[in-house]
């Protein structure tokens, strides 16, 4: 079945500090999906990517999807303690009976 | 984006009885998502439950075990039949108003099989 990986689980960096992660599915995706979930929360939309090499940006947040659609990034610039959490890419297939599969998530925690 | 009411919020149980999790959603949708997320785990879907029609379940997952009911657009329940301490995790419902807005998620219930 479909696949969606995040590599790694955990990622440790110092405030200010820029961090990038990726997110690489087994099969060519519709769209891909970025969700924030806070420690004790539940996870929150960030953002979806539909077209082939689509880059967008929310503040300090650059996701991009990548040109074949199976891979995709998100890169936070200057990190803030308020951007700690654990950051989920789903990716969803075509079809009648679409549905999203999630990554296991990275955990980033930052240092002040 | 929906607003979504998750009960309870958090619950402990005794092995070998049944919870029912019940989410309001303020607006009409078609299909509705349960998921499971154990501690520090990634989420799985469990079920995708449509108004008027039965639940589709994932491999691993099935109707005895986890009953849901749909009984309009707005609400759905999902019931934890005979619970054993391997079902303590966090349960969340979910939607999708359409395509470019992602998925809202209900707050969440946390349970935990003694």
């Amino acid at each position: 079945g479909q696949q969606v990986m995040q590599i790694p689980q955990y990622q440790h960096v110092q405030e200010g500090e820029d961090f990038t992660t990726y997110c690489n599915s087994s099969t060519t995706l519709s769209n891909i999906q970025w969700y924030k979930q806070r420690p004790g929360g539940h996870p929150v939309f960030l953002i979806q990517l539909v077209k082939s090499g689509e880059v967008k940006k929310q503040k300090r947040l650059t996701f991009q999807f990548g040109e074949a659609k199976k891979n995709s990034s998100l890169h936070i610039t200057a990190n803030q303690t308020t951007d700690v959490g654990t950051y989920f890419c789903a990716g969803e297939v075509a079809g009648a009976n679409s549905k999203l599969t999630f990554g296991k998530g990275i955990t980033l925690s930052v240092r002040p | 984006s929906a607003v979504i009411s998750q009960k309870p919020s958090r619950d402990i149980c005794q092995r070998g009885t049944s919870l029912t999790i019940q989410c309001q959603v303020d607006s009409q949708v078609t299909m509705m998502f349960w998921y499971r997320q154990q501690p520090g785990q990634s989420l799985t879907l469990i079920a995708t439950a449509n108004q008027g029609s039965e639940a589709t379940y994932e491999s691993g997952f099935v109707i005895d075990k986890f009953p849901i009911s749909r009984p309009n657009l707005t609400f759905s329940t999902l019931t934890v039949s005979n619970m054993s301490p391997e079902d303590s995790s966090i349960y969340l419902c979910s939607v999708v108003l359409g395509s470019g807005y992602g998925y809202t998620f209900g707050s969440g219930t946390r349970l935990t099989v003694v």
